[in-house]
């Protein structure tokens, strides 16, 4: 299967600091990206779609300036929490597609804890 | 009504024994689907996708799908205890929109 790596996999910062989180595909390119959020015991939700070159789409509910999406290349997104508070804190998973049938494949997520 | 369907469990299988796990979706338009393997705490795993009507086979893992009746389904054969996760189910219809289930729990015991 493809590789997508993310990092870092674990991460601490004050409230009110920005964290940057990156996703790459390691073996295929991907003209489209995803970012999840999940909750303890919860199912994934999704916050936006990236596209390369583009901006991103964002699902209803989700700041576009407090979660910051940028595409830069095939093979790699950044998500940055802006001005992070403690209810941000969760588990971020990025996904990169692949453009056969379409099929996602997930990064190791990101556990974010603001204090 | 939901776009994707599953039965949340949890599903408990004795060691041995074939799980059985199902999915139902409401788009007709779906072209592709997917059976996602969820640890505790991990991010999801892609085990089976599929876009044809049929079976297609992967090892222990068989995927259903049946686009007439808009299902799909994940039977594994020979259920170890590493099987034991949350199962997602995902559709998509042009790649660009993904629906997921909420996850089936499987328990699979020694």
């Amino acid at each position: 299967g493809a590789v997508v790596s993310q990092h870092p996999s674990r991460v601490i910062c004050k409230s009110g600091t920005s964290v940057k989180i990156e996703c790459r595909s390691l073996d295929f390119q991907a003209t489209t990206m995803f970012w999840y959020r999940q909750f303890p015991k919860q199912s994934l939700m999704l916050m936006a779609t990236s596209n390369e070159g583009s901006k991103a789409t964002y699902e209803q509910g989700v700041e576009k300036d407090k979660f910051l999406i940028n595409h830069a290349s095939l093979t790699l997104s950044t998500l940055t929490v802006t001005s992070a508070h403690p209810e941000d804190s969760s588990f971020y998973i990025c996904s990169a597609r692949r453009d056969t049938y379409y099929e996602q494949y997930f990064g190791p997520g990101t556990r974010l804890t603001v204090t | 009504q939901k776009e994707v369907e599953q039965n949340s469990g949890p599903l408990s299988v004795p060691e041995g024994a074939i799980a059985s796990l199902n999915c139902t979706y409401s788009d007709r338009g779906s072209q592709s689907f997917f059976w996602y393997r969820q640890y505790s705490g991990k991010s999801p795993e892609l085990i089976m996708f599929i876009y044809s009507n049929g079976d297609k086979e992967d090892g222990r893992f068989t995927a259903q799908l049946n686009k007439a009746s808009q299902y799909v389904s994940l039977l594994i054969r020979d259920s170890q205890p590493s099987d034991s996760a949350t199962y997602l189910c995902a559709v998509t219809n042009t790649g660009n929109q993904f629906y997921f289930g909420t996850g089936t729990s499987l328990t699979v015991i020694p």
